[in-house]
């Protein structure tokens, strides 16, 4: 199995300042074939399901701010959030569906 | 609109078994793989199970293949997972996701939309 490594595990960031966000994975999510990478990140509240943020690594969902942004190739991704607000403070994962899906342990985004 | 909606959780002795259902409305089921993912108390996220949109293709994780038989009845939207020998460390919230995409098979997707989940306590 692919193994997603998140850092890091939690951070704390003032409203309206930005919000880094590491994943790595011990493989290439790239696919050949399609030259897309297999990578999605999403955002989960307490109480709450797990939503998509972003798929095909870079990609938005409709519907999802463009505050947050996803960026990367291969092994090393980034999940970006700029001009952090309250409503963003939950945890986040990023997941390959490259082989069996997997998910990072999850990062968790306080509001300082 | 679309929405999944699991039921069959509970307390449940170790060695016990359960079915899980994720009920489907809004969207065309039988046009769509499904999946089933867990999370136990207070953790990240554990990819279960998929199975195509006929049917036809299962794959499982490898933690849980030969215990858990996920599958679907079409006619009634309905998703399952039939969970056997339950241990302690299954305890979690279960959730059904669906692909987003129509008439794929695998796991080569992301999850869209969730469920809310139904959880699952195993404990003498």
């Amino acid at each position: 199995d692919i193994v997603m490594t998140q850092s890091p595990d939690s951070l704390a960031v003032s409203l309206g300042e930005r919000a880094t966000i590491n994943c790595k994975s011990s493989q290439s999510v790239l696919y050949s074939s399609n030259k897309k990478n297999h990578l999605a990140w999403y955002q989960q509240k307490p109480g709450q399901p797990p939503k998509v943020l972003i798929y095909w690594a870079s990609t938005r969902e409709s519907g999802v701010p463009d505050r947050f942004s996803g960026s990367g190739s291969g092994t090393d991704f980034t999940l970006t959030i700029s001009n952090l607000q309250a409503e963003d403070g939950a945890v986040y994962y990023c997941q390959q569906y490259y082989s069996t899906p997997t998910f990072g342990q999850g990062t968790k985004v306080e509001i300082k | 609109q679309v929405q999944l909606v699991e039921s069959g959780g509970g307390v449940v002795q170790p060695g016990t078994s359960l079915r899980l259902s994720c009920a489907a409305s809004g969207f065309t089921f039988s046009s769509y793989s499904m999946h089933w993912v867990r999370q136990a108390p207070g953790k990240g996220l554990e990819w279960l199970a998929v199975i195509s949109y006929d049917g036809i293709n299962k794959y499982y994780a490898d933690s849980v293949k030969g215990r858990f038989t996920v599958s679907r009845d079409n006619s009634n939207d309905t998703l399952y997972l039939q969970v056997n020998s339950l241990r302690p460390d299954d305890t979690a919230i279960y959730y059904c996701a669906r692909v987003p995409i129509t008439m794929v098979r695998g796991a080569a997707y992301w999850f869209d939309p969730w469920g809310q989940g139904t959880l699952v306590i195993v404990s003498s």
